[in-house]
C-alpha cells in the first residue's frame, strides 16, 4: 500500500537551533501537506505544496516539493518553545481522490 | 469560523456498547473525512463524503463502524458494539477542494476509550 516515510521519528534540539525533517515514498505524490499537532489537539495545517520543485515558506518554517515528487522537506528556522509538537507529513496521490496518506510523524522536543 | 466542531471530546463506555461520536464542519466545506489516530498505526483514514455522499469507506475496519452524512453540517460516526481495540482518538476533518483548497482542517477529536 502507498506509504510515507517521515524522519527522523523524533528530535531534541536546543532553543535557536534550525530543525530539518522529511518525507520519503516509493510512490508520486501530486500533493505535500505538512501539518502540527499539539498534545490534545487536531493537526494543524502548515503548509501546502502543489507543484514539483516548489518552496514555500510560512515564517520561519519552509518546505519544499521534491523534483521527483517522491519527497518533501520541512525546515524550521531558529527553533522556539512553542515548536514543540508533532509534525506530520502529508500526501496527496491523485486530486481527485480524497485519501491524504498521512507520516508517522517527528515528535520535536526543545530545550529552553 | 469556530472551525470544524466535533462532540464529545471524551469518551469512556463500557463493551458492547453503541458509541456516537458527532462532527459539524466548516459551512462551505464540501468534503468531510473520519480518521482515527492511535500510536501504533498513526493516523488512518476511515471514510470520506463529498456532498454528504460517501465515496470511500474501505478505511472502515469492519461491520461494526458506520457513518453518515445527513446534511452538509452534520455527520456521525457510529460503534455497535464497540471492542476495547477501538480505543483511540477519532478526528473529523472538512475540506473546501472544490475552492482548489487541499489542505484539510480537522476538529479536536474525540478520544475513545472502551473498557
Amino acid at each position: 500500500g502507498q506509504q510515507l516515510n517521515q524522519s527522523p521519528q523524533s528530535m531534541f534540539i536546543q532553543e535557536g537551533e534550525d530543525v530539518s525533517m522529511n518525507c520519503t515514498s516509493s510512490s508520486i505524490f501530486n500533493t505535500w501537506l505538512w501539518y502540527k499537532q499539539d498534545p490534545g489537539e487536531g493537526p494543524v495545517l502548515l503548509i501546502a505544496l502543489y507543484k514539483a520543485g516548489e518552496l514555500t515558506s510560512n515564517g520561519r518554517l519552509t518546505a519544499q516539493f521534491g523534483i521527483t515528487r517522491k519527497d518533501s522537506f520541512l525546515n524550521i528556522s531558529a527553533s522556539i518553545p512553542s515548536d514543540v509538537g508533532i509534525y506530520f507529513c502529508a500526501g496527496l496521490r491523485w486530486r481527485s481522490q480524497g485519501n491524504l496518506i498521512f507520516g508517522k510523524g517527528t515528535k520535536l522536543s526543545v530545550k529552553p | 469560523d469556530a472551525g470544524v466542531i466535533q462532540s464529545p471530546r471524551h469518551e469512556v463506555t463500557e463493551m458492547g456498547q453503541e458509541v456516537t461520536l458527532r462532527c459539524k464542519p466548516i459551512s462551505g466545506h464540501d468534503y468531510l473525512f473520519w480518521y482515527r489516530q492511535t500510536m501504533m498505526r498513526g493516523l488512518e483514514l476511515l471514510i470520506y463524503f463529498n456532498n454528504n455522499v460517501p465515496i470511500d469507506d474501505s478505511g472502515m475496519p469492519e461491520d461494526r463502524f458506520s457513518a453518515k452524512m445527513p446534511n452538509a453540517s452534520f455527520s456521525t460516526l457510529k460503534i455497535q458494539p464497540s471492542e476495547p481495540r477501538d480505543s483511540a482518538v477519532y478526528f473529523c476533518a472538512s475540506g473546501g477542494r472544490t475552492r482548489g483548497d487541499y489542505g484539510y482542517t480537522f476538529g479536536s477529536g474525540t478520544r475513545l476509550t472502551v473498557v
